[in-house]
């Protein structure tokens, strides 16, 4: 089956560096996906890894390694707005996203 | 970038009601889009797939005869909640796949349904 695997809530201290991560079985591999999502509002798009390596904007970057399935997606600077949860999906072979059930982040002052 | 609009935001009905939601793409063409459902605290949920022109593909354990799904053009898909419970209370998001950015879907803002 497919699975889509991320931690389910991370704390972390206004200013400082966080990384989520997110390991993925999925048929078939047509990129993967950072969102954003603040409470009770869709996902905003946030970054799309197609290749292994570091994808970097701003204070966002995303890594990617396909042989082992395996994402992270990596905030500095942290900032009180940045409190959301953090979707990670997968496209498949079919072109259909799977996703993950989200990483709650806590940022505290 | 590419923008989704999808309407209502959010909608209170009575039960045993019907409540269609729009969700349109306004500056790309969209053959393909997708219905999904959240629950709080939960991840998105695809309930359904709309392809322009043709009948919608359902994934299992989605009721296709209360969740109606129109896709009669290539800017707009409608979800019609048939005959609504309480227990379809729940948030309703689309997204759109530009067919010209095969890599990116572009999410709608939302409908907040509560069925009372």
């Amino acid at each position: 089956g497919q699975n889509i695997d991320q931690p389910t809530e991370m704390t972390a201290t206004e200013g400082a560096i966080v990384q989520i991560n997110c390991t993925y079985q999925t048929s078939g591999f047509n990129g993967l996906f950072w969102y954003q999502q603040h409470a009770g509002e869709a996902p905003t798009f946030l970054s799309y890894n197609v290749l292994d390596g570091l994808e970097e904007k701003g204070r966002f970057s995303s890594f990617l390694s396909r042989s082992k399935g395996y994402s992270y997606l990596l905030l500095k600077e942290l900032q009180m707005k940045d409190s959301a949860s953090y979707l990670c999906a997968v496209m498949d072979s079919n072109y259909q996203l799977i996703w993950g059930a989200g990483t709650k982040l806590i940022i505290k002052p | 970038g590419a923008v989704v609009s999808q309407h209502p935001s959010w909608v209170i009905c009575k039960s045993g009601t019907s409540v269609k939601i729009e969700c349109r793409s306004l500056d790309f063409q969209a053959t393909t889009m997708f219905w999904y459902r959240q629950f709080p605290k939960q991840s998105l949920m695809l309930m359904a797939t709309s392809n322009e022109g043709s009948k919608a593909t359902y994934e299992q354990g989605v009721e296709k005869d209360k969740f109606l799904i129109n896709h009669a053009s290539l800017t707009l898909s409608t979800l019609t909640v048939t005959s609504a419970h309480p227990e379809d209370s729940s948030f309703y998001i689309c997204s759109a796949r530009d067919e010209g950015r095969e890599t990116e879907a572009f999410f709608g803002q939302g409908t907040r349904l509560t069925v009372v």
